[in-house]
């Protein structure tokens, strides 16, 4: 089993749409838990930490169930600008990466 | 501040010959690492430091060095290209230690190895 897992996609949905994406990791010792966001050939830039309480920003939202070892990132009234490749990280010092989730968002 | 800068951005081998991929950050940050990154496997570690003079191997070592001698600085050296060495590959760096910290990541070097 991978350390860490997502379904990459792609996931094609229309604007406005709401998305979730889920992440399955496997170390149950692991401390740090991120979403990143990649566009085509571009470095992954920081999304969202993701904290025990959950966390929103803006549309936005980041759940991590430790109990089931798995996060997740909701994003509410998609826009044609999400579409990127979602990549989820966790550890604690040393992160593991999943393989991310490509989303397309359509008109 | 630059962040984090990688150089070269585009780079061709052939097999057989050596190179170094440059990183540097400004940030002050302990932890560095870098990662190569191929079509469905994802970000692979290659190597990781916890600060300067302290470097450890990451998933895929095989075929890369590193050192580093400073804070700033954390090069990985090609000691002899290899076809399946051509991917692209990021630096990154972060603080170390709790709270999480997030991981910043260079703009990439893009290596082909003919």
């Amino acid at each position: 089993r991978k350390e860490v897992e997502q379904d990459p996609g792609p996931f094609n949905v229309p604007e406005g749409a709401t998305v979730a994406f889920n992440c399955t990791y496997s170390n149950s010792a692991s401390q740090s838990f991120f979403w990143y966001r990649q566009d085509c050939r571009k470095e992954p830039k920081l999304l969202m930490s993701v904290y025990s309480s959950g966390n929103e920003d803006g549309r936005f939202t980041a759940q991590l169930n430790r109990a089931s070892q798995y996060i997740s990132l909701l994003i509410r009234d998609s826009k044609l600008s999400d579409s990127a490749t979602y990549l989820c990280a966790v550890g604690g010092n040393k992160l593991t990466f999943g393989t991310g989730t490509q989303l397309k968002v359509e008109l | 501040n630059a962040g984090v800068t990688q150089t070269p951005k585009f780079q061709v081998l052939k097999t057989g010959q050596s190179m170094t991929l440059q990183c540097a950050q400004d940030m002050n940050h302990e932890y560095m690492s870098w990662y190569r990154q191929d079509p469905g496997m994802g970000l692979r570690l290659i190597h990781y430091s916890v600060g300067a003079g302290i470097t450890d191997q990451g998933e895929v070592p095989n075929g890369y060095n590193v050192s580093r001698s400073t804070t700033e600085d954390f090069p990985l050296r090609l000691l002899s290209a290899a076809p399946s060495q051509t991917s692209v590959y990021f630096c990154a760096s972060k603080n170390s230690g709790t709270p999480p910290y997030e991981q910043y990541f260079g703009p990439g070097t893009r290596l082909t190895v003919t």
